[in-house]
């Protein structure tokens, strides 16, 4: 497995739940971050994940959280859904400090209903 | 923050014309570029990407343009075929030789529909 994967690849809560997404970062890669897409709409930066710290925040509340572990796989935490967050959640691997090869997963796609 | 905006949200070519796809950004401090495709249900998928010393760059049948003056990018595709259609966005990073490397500003996309 060399590429990004996430998992799962659909997801469906309920407004108020938590949900944890998934990304297993691309071989050789040490760097995680996590996008969101709304329908319609660019990408938006969520924050990046480097040697297990948070190395930077786009515009999203604290409800939004992270993990990396050890194996630079990451973890995306949302808490208490609201309806707005259903969107297509993309991560992204890369190197740090290394330009180029800027991979992203296929996303999993949350409905909160 | 600062974002990237693209001039047309719609392009509709024919197949084996060029496609030209324009990007509009306004951050001073973007030094680094890429052009992702995204097809329906996936993940934006990398085609080219340019640092802000150079001006052009060439792929296979793909070529991105970037003129600093006026902050503005462009993809060409030559001989647009059929599977070229999809969603393109630009992406800028700014300070990427610095510590914020991966820390794309995505534009609101382009849709290019390719007709046989």
């Amino acid at each position: 497995e060399t590429g990004v994967t996430q998992s799962p690849t659909h997801l469906i809560k309920t407004r108020g739940q938590q949900v944890t997404l998934r990304c297993s970062s691309q071989s050789g890669h040490n760097t995680v971050s996590w996008y969101q897409q709304a329908l319609g709409q660019g990408p938006q930066f969520i924050f990046q994940y480097y040697r297990e710290e948070e190395n930077g925040r786009g515009n999203f509340p604290p409800r939004f959280s992270g993990l990396q572990f050890p194996n630079y796989s990451s973890e995306l935490n949302v808490n208490a859904l609201e309806l707005d967050d259903s969107a297509l959640y993309l991560c992204a691997s890369s190197s740090q400090g290394v330009i180029g090869g800027y991979t992203f997963g296929s996303g999993t796609r949350l409905t909160v209903v | 923050g600062e974002s990237v905006g693209l001039h047309l949200p719609t392009l509709s070519v024919q197949e084996g014309d060029n496609s030209i796809i324009n990007c509009a950004y306004s951050n001073s401090a973007s030094d680094y570029f890429i052009w992702y495709k995204q097809e329906s249900g996936k993940g934006p998928q990398f085609i080219i990407d340019i640092r802000s010393n150079m001006d052009k760059r060439q792929g296979q049948r793909v070529t991105v343009l970037l003129n600093k003056t006026v902050k503005h990018l462009s993809l060409q595709i030559a001989a647009t075929q059929p599977g070229d259609s999809a969603v393109y966005f630009c992406a800028e990073n700014a300070n990427a030789g610095g510590t914020s490397y991966g820390k794309l500003t995505f534009g609101q996309g382009t849709i290019l529909t390719v007709h046989p």
